[in-house]
């Protein structure tokens, strides 16, 4: 039984397009995160929530929108695709313990924009 | 600013022999650091953690070193088994990363087992 679900797994789109990944935890965590990795294999962090409520936003566009309908759920929509957006997105969850919180991540996304 | 650095991008270890990760961070407001395991097409899976008030903690076939004064983690794997052939990470958070439990990631270190 997966922990952290993402779907889909694989998207190609063209530039221009709105798409959305979907993420969901079974695991009673109260905090979820999306992350992006790029072609440089750096992850860093995007957006966090906590029950619901945002609680980091790093400098990313406003293009991209997280939903979180309930604890269990992390949306990630993004509008205007644009080449730079093609990376692995990797929805996490984790217990609430601020500082020093081990993440469980879902298996990752590929995004690529033509 | 890459706060956390993983310096060496891969590393071959023949099978049985000990394997050496290190990561190098610049702020000394991190007090809690984490080593993820990434096999590919799949997500990172957490290995092992150090609290900054420790040193060394230990799991099984897997170390993890904290020298706080050089700002310098280190993991260790001994033996080393194929199994282990994966890219792993580095990650730091805590009051540096503004409390909020963010992890802050290395850019990876290919490790390839040998038989």
């Amino acid at each position: 039984d997966t922990a952290v679900s993402q779907t889909p797994k694989y998207l190609v789109t063209q530039m221009g397009n709105d798409k959305s990944i979907k993420c969901e935890q079974n695991l009673g965590h109260d905090t979820m995160y999306w992350y992006k990795q790029d072609s440089k294999k750096f992850l860093k962090i995007m957006f966090s929530y906590n029950n619901k409520e945002l609680i980091i936003n790093e400098t990313v566009p406003n293009r991209f929108s997280p939903k979180s309908p309930d604890k269990a759920h992390l949306n990630l929509h993004i509008n205007s695709l644009e080449l730079g957006d093609s990376a692995v997105y990797f929805c996490a969850s984790s217990q609430d313990s601020p500082g020093a919180n081990v993440l469980t991540f879902g298996a990752g996304s590929r995004l690529t924009v033509l | 600013d890459q706060q956390v650095k993983q310096n060496s991008p891969s590393l071959s270890v023949q099978e049985g022999r000990i394997s050496i990760l290190n990561c190098d961070y610049t702020n000394s407001m991190f007090d809690y650091f984490l080593w993820y395991k990434k096999y590919p097409a799949e997500g990172p899976t957490f290995l092992i953690s150090i609290s900054s008030i420790k040193d060394k903690n230990e799991d099984g076939r897997f170390t993890v070193f904290l020298n706080k004064s050089a700002k310098h983690l280190s993991l260790h794997i001994v033996p080393s088994q194929p199994g282990d052939s994966a890219v792993y990470f580095c990650a730091a958070s805590g009051y540096g990363s503004g409390n909020t439990g963010k992890l802050i990631f290395g850019q990876g270190t290919t490790l390839q087992v040998k038989p």
